[in-house]
């Protein structure tokens, strides 16, 4: 069974400092792996995605993620928080098209001025 | 090009009753998932419709059921309403013709079991 562990319930960092939040997934095939995130009182909007093709991804609003298949992880990163960037974000494993995605518990991250 | 829409955007419902939410989904998708997420969590997979069949279930009881009609679009029917029901309930849509199963999701419905 696919599963998803993120690291870390809760990020702060300051505006201008590298955000990383961790994910780690579990997977009996290759897997498509995605980052979402969700600002309050909205639905899930895509960061990025993984699909066994490049392993370093770059997705919208300057976040990038990097596939690591030695370590089973796909953190998502960003080298300088903006306030804009405080919300809720998922990290997804799926093992295809038709499947289902598998979500993390979410990390909130929190940009401090 | 349209997203994906949901309705109504919140609703409060007494243990017992029943609810019907629904999901539009994007234009040229075939394919719609719905996913509760509590308060706190990550979404959890409910079920799949692929061309008007369940393609998928996840692990909630048959009071969860739904619906796919021709024009693609959904109902999530919820009977015997549960405090541990309330949730937001997001659907998302995809095609066959997205090989990385992107998923685009609505806004949500928040339910509200008193």
């Amino acid at each position: 069974a696919q599963s998803v562990t993120q690291l870390g319930s809760h990020v702060s960092v300051s505006e201008g400092a590298l955000v990383l939040l961790r994910c780690n997934y579990s997977s009996s095939v290759p897997p498509y792996l995605f980052w979402y995130v969700q600002y309050p009182n909205q639905g899930l909007q895509l960061l990025l995605k993984y699909t066994s093709a490049a392993t370093l991804v770059k997705g919208i609003n300057g976040f990038e993620a990097e596939f690591k298949k030695s370590e089973t992880s796909f953190h998502l990163t960003k080298p300088s928080a903006h306030m804009s960037d405080a919300a809720e974000y998922f990290c997804a494993v799926s093992e295809g098209y038709g499947n289902k995605l598998v979500f993390g518990a979410g990390t909130i991250l929190r940009v401090k001025s | 090009e349209t997203g994906v829409t949901q309705s109504p955007t919140h609703l409060i419902k007494t243990r017992g009753q029943q609810v019907t939410l629904r999901c539009s989904s994007q234009s040229g998708h075939n394919t719609v998932s719905w996913y509760q997420q509590a308060l706190g969590q990550g979404p959890q997979f409910i079920f799949q419709y692929y061309r008007e069949e369940e393609n998928g279930r996840g692990n909630f009881p048959p009071r969860f059921s739904g619906l796919q009609f021709p024009n693609y679009s959904s109902e999530l029917n919820v009977n015997a309403l549960e405090l541990d029901d309330s949730a937001l309930y997001l659907c998302a849509s995809s095609s066959e013709t997205s090989p990385s199963n992107e998923q685009f999701f609505g806004p949500g419905t928040r339910l509200t079991v008193l």
